[in-house]
């Protein structure tokens, strides 16, 4: 059965620092992995998927992730926070389009 | 604007009453799948249909019940609702989703909240 685990579930950084936000997956099979991210009051929108291609994801709003088989993790990067990307971070596994298992979210604060 | 659409944004109700959410998937999408949030459950799946029907069972109640209609809109039915009920509920879709379908990427709707007093 596949799953999924987002360490941490806020992550606080200053405006111009590097994001970290970290997920581990477990999985039978070869899985699809995304990140969804949702701002206050907003639905969840997408921000990067791996599906077996490059390791090294890049999304949009300059967020990357790279997957780690040996690791089995799948964390998102950002060189530099920016005020707008205060919101809520979602980790998803998914081995066929009808399961697909969220993390329970990161929330992730900038500040000024 | 993602494409979805979701009706009504907001809905207070009390217990023991029924209501309809109603989402329009993005034109082309064949999937729609339903989620509830919550602070406490956090992303629940609940249902999937695909082309009219149903794919895939959550964590619904049994008090829950939804359809996809041929149009590919579909409504999500909450009954003899409880306080703990109340939460976002969103609904996706995506291009595919039928049997033997790989991942897909899913469109999230904006949610309808619902809180029942």
């Amino acid at each position: 059965a596949q799953s999924v685990t987002q360490l941490d579930s806020h992550v606080s950084v200053s405006e111009g620092t590097p994001v970290l936000l970290r997920c581990n997956y477990s999985s039978s099979y070869s899985p699809s992995l995304f990140w969804y991210v949702q701002h206050p009051n907003k639905g969840l929108q997408l921000l990067l998927k791996y599906t077996s291609a490059a390791t090294l994801v890049k999304g949009i709003n300059g967020f990357e992730a790279e997957f780690k088989k040996s690791e089995t993790s799948f964390h998102l990067t950002k060189p530099s926070a920016h005020m707008s990307d205060a919101a809520e971070y979602f980790c998803v596994v998914s081995e066929t389009s009808n399961d697909m298992r969220f993390g329970a979210g990161t929330r992730l604060t900038v500040k000024p | 604007d993602s494409g979805v659409t979701q009706t009504p944004k907001h809905l207070i109700t009390a217990t023991g009453q029924r209501v309809t959410l109603r989402c329009s998937p993005r034109s082309g999408d064949l999937s729609v799948y339903w989620y509830q949030q919550s602070l406490d459950q956090g992303l629940q799946f609940l249902i999937q249909y695909y082309n009219g029907e149903e794919r895939a069972k959550g964590n619904i109640l049994e008090r829950f019940s939804a359809q996809q209609f041929p149009d590919l809109h579909s409504e999500l039915n909450l009954s003899s609702l409880e306080l703990g009920d109340s939460a976002l509920y969103f609904c996706a879709s995506s291009a595919t989703g039928g049997a033997g379908s790989g991942a897909n990427v899913l469109t999230f709707g904006a949610g309808s909240r619902l809180t029942v007093l």
